[in-house]
């Protein structure tokens, strides 16, 4: 079975400028995830969907930051006009409500540098 | 973040001995994950517990709800084993969100 997938795996931006991370979960996970770690700290949530619906984007900085899930499947985070304290790892991650785990399971993030 | 804390921020280990991590949270949480980030910053799944202990191969960890905490202990450390740890409680919210400790970086010396 595949993990989940994103890309790109690294990005280099001025400041000002826009970037999307692409996350593809794992198969029938129909809640999916996005993180964001700051060097040397842990994740801390942006956004989660269950299939296409928001459920919560109160991290989200919401003036430069966008997360879609059309189809309730993959989905992308957008940042417009980039800022230094946006350099970090953006991490996406999906599980299942189905069982009595909601174990999460990670890619392998996509880093970040805003010069 | 606030709600979890992670200790030791960092650790050394010589090969073969062993020590334990340990979270505490000042919430409660329904249930814990452990991860290690890998030398490609992958987040590999150790454990997912709701409650009681776990064991997988040198790893074993415990999980109490209602006394707020869970450990992770290591045993027969290996080179391998070097990394960055990380816990995170789910507080039971909708959905399992998780809330993250700052990591434990552990060094394994030959």
């Amino acid at each position: 079975e595949a993990g989940v997938t994103q890309s790109p795996r690294y990005a280099v931006l001025q400041e000002g400028q826009a970037v999307s991370f692409w996350c593809d979960p794992i198969s029938g996970h129909d809640t999916l995830y996005w993180y964001q770690q700051p060097r040397d700290q842990g994740p801390q949530l942006l956004v989660y969907f269950r299939d296409e619906a928001v459920i919560d984007n109160s991290q989200l900085p919401s003036d430069r930051f966008s997360a879609v899930r059309p189809k309730g499947t993959n989905s992308t985070l957008k940042i417009q006009s980039a800022k230094q304290g946006d350099t970090a790892t953006y991490l996406c991650a999906s599980s299942s409500r189905g069982g009595s785990s909601y174990e999460q399971y990670f890619g392998p993030g996509t880093r970040l540098t805003v010069l | 973040g606030d709600q979890v804390e992670q200790s030791p921020s960092a650790l050394s280990l010589h090969e073969g001995t062993g020590s334990a991590l340990r979270c505490n949270f000042t919430t409660t949480m329904r249930a814990v994950q452990w991860f290690r980030k890998n030398s490609r910053g992958s987040l590999i799944n150790l454990f997912y517990l709701a409650s009681g202990t776990k064991e997988n191969g040198r790893l074993k960890s415990a999980f109490d709800s209602k006394e707020r905490y869970s450990t992770l202990h290591i045993r027969d450390a290996q080179l391998e084993d070097s990394g960055t740890y990380f816990c995170a409680g789910d507080r039971g919210s909708a959905l399992g969100r998780l809330h993250f400790g700052a990591g434990t970086q552990l060094i394994v010396i030959p």
